[in-house]
């Protein structure tokens, strides 16, 4: 079973409209969460990166919560727009920190006119 | 300043064949990582360089695959001989000790074994 697990796996919604992705993940001891957008046919991109100790950092439009006691984070994209369209990836880092990075599958956003 | 850069992008070949991919990390960057994706599975890990020296290889699959970064810049992956289930996605990121937290990543090279 995958130590990361996000939710919904795949969405579509409209133009202008809001989205939370889930984070579930079990890595423990948890050292940093992170949210990278990938685009199709490109490399992962940093959004965001919080420490067990931050509930919430914002990039834009997108912004990041955590909650370390429930091992849970979410992704909100406000007044979305055709070029959030992509797959977002949860990647948890566990007590080596930076050096070995555990993904989820992906959360597949599709925005539509 | 050039991000990660990894060719080739696309590659397809035969089983048997050997491939080697590239990846030029971003100028500077000490720690060099290698992942892959394969179809339907999420990113997982499988090794690490900091300078040329392998740090952690414990996700390479097999010794089909050989890691290396000769003299601390760019990296090499070779798999020999491929085999069908090596197809996905081999992403090169690199990180700079001293500012911590971000990962940069490459953009991927794409690999289809037939």
């Amino acid at each position: 079973k995958n130590q990361v697990e996000q939710s919904p796996q795949s969405l579509i919604i409209l133009e202008g409209k809001n989205c939370t992705l889930q984070c579930n993940y079990t890595v423990s001891p948890f050292s940093n969460l992170r949210w990278y957008k990938q685009d199709t046919g490109r490399g992962p991109v940093s959004l965001t990166i919080m420490t067990f100790s931050e509930n919430t950092k914002s990039n834009g439009r997108y912004t990041a919560t955590l909650d370390a006691d429930t091992k849970q984070s979410s992704l909100h994209i406000t007044a979305s727009q055709l070029s959030d369209s992509a797959s977002y990836i949860c990647v948890v880092s566990g007590p080596d920190g930076n050096n070995r990075l555990a993904f989820g599958k992906g959360n597949q956003v599709v925005v539509i006119p | 300043e050039a991000g990660v850069t990894q060719f080739p992008s696309h590659s397809v070949i035969e089983k048997g064949q050997t491939v080697t991919l590239r990846c030029d990390p971003i100028s500077g960057h000490d720690n060099l990582y290698w992942y892959r994706r394969v179809m339907g599975k999420e990113i997982k890990f499988l090794l690490h360089f900091v300078k040329e020296s392998k740090q952690d290889e414990s996700g390479m699959p097999n010794n089909r695959f050989l890691a290396e970064r000769t003299g601390g810049t760019y990296s090499t992956l070779k798999v020999q001989p491929a085999e069908l289930e090596d197809s996905g996605v081999y992403f090169c990121a690199s990180r700079l000790t001293a500012s911590g937290n971000t990962i940069y990543f490459g953009e991927g090279s794409w690999l289809t074994v037939v």
